[in-house]
């Protein structure tokens, strides 16, 4: 079985450069989540939605940060214009029911972004 | 504050003995689920095993076994029998069930446990 599937694996470009992450989640599951995970501030819950729809975006740092599920097979995270503060793995997980319930979040292999 | 804490920034097992990691967690509800996740040195993140707050057994799965301690906020995962590819980063989380059907997720800051044979 697929597992979720995120693109690119790393990333390395210039600050000011828009940057995007792009994720495909596991066939049937109606959640999906993005996190960054930095040295400094460990993993962090960013933006997640609930059938294609934006739930709690509390987590997403500023407004050059940017999430969008137009279906149910396909979100991007988006930082326009990036800055080297970004710099970290960003994950993206998806489940099957959300936070309130039981079921386990699946993650992917995660993008390693680098912003010089 | 609501917090989960991981005392022990790392660990070391001498293989095929257990291992306790220890998780703390402070919330003031009443309604809440602890999950362990594994994340090795490729980077990904798996799921180890969940724990509500209302399970009156301790969660069990393979090798893995969460000692909950619910008058203590305490939620320490336990592996069995440690093995070389056990040797990773372990992180506590918590969900927080909030009003309104409401809810957030927070994760520890890891421990990074190494076996040795």
């Amino acid at each position: 079985d697929a597992g979720v599937i995120q693109s690119p694996r790393h990333e390395v470009t210039e600050m000011g450069q828009e940057v995007t992450l792009r994720c495909k989640p596991i066939s049937g599951h109606d959640y999906l989540f993005w996190y960054r995970q930095t040295m400094m501030r460990g993993l962090e819950l960013l933006i997640y939605f609930n059938n294609n729809v934006p739930i709690d975006d509390s987590g997403m740092p500023e407004d050059r940060f940017s999430a969008k599920m137009p279906n149910a097979s396909f979100s991007t995270l988006k930082i326009q214009p990036s800055e080297p503060r970004d710099s970290a793995v960003y994950f993206c997980a998806s489940s099957l029911g959300g936070l309130g319930s039981n079921q386990p979040q699946h993650f992917g292999d995660g993008t390693r972004l680098s912003i010089l | 504050a609501q917090k989960i804490t991981q005392t022990q920034p790392g660990m070391f097992v001498q293989e095929k003995e257990a291992v306790t990691l220890d998780c703390t967690y402070d919330t003031s509800d009443q309604s809440y689920g602890l999950f362990w996740y594994k994340q090795p040195s490729s980077g990904e993140m798996i799921f180890l095993i969940y724990q509500g707050s209302y399970d009156e057994q301790n969660a069990t799965e393979g090798r893995y076994s969460l000692n909950f301690q619910k008058a203590r906020k305490s939620a320490n995962l336990v592996i069995s029998a440690s093995q070389l590819g056990d040797s990773a980063m372990y992180f506590c989380a918590m969900i927080l069930r909030l009003s309104g059907g409401y809810n957030k997720l927070i994760f520890g800051a890891g421990t990074r446990l190494a076996v040795h044979p």
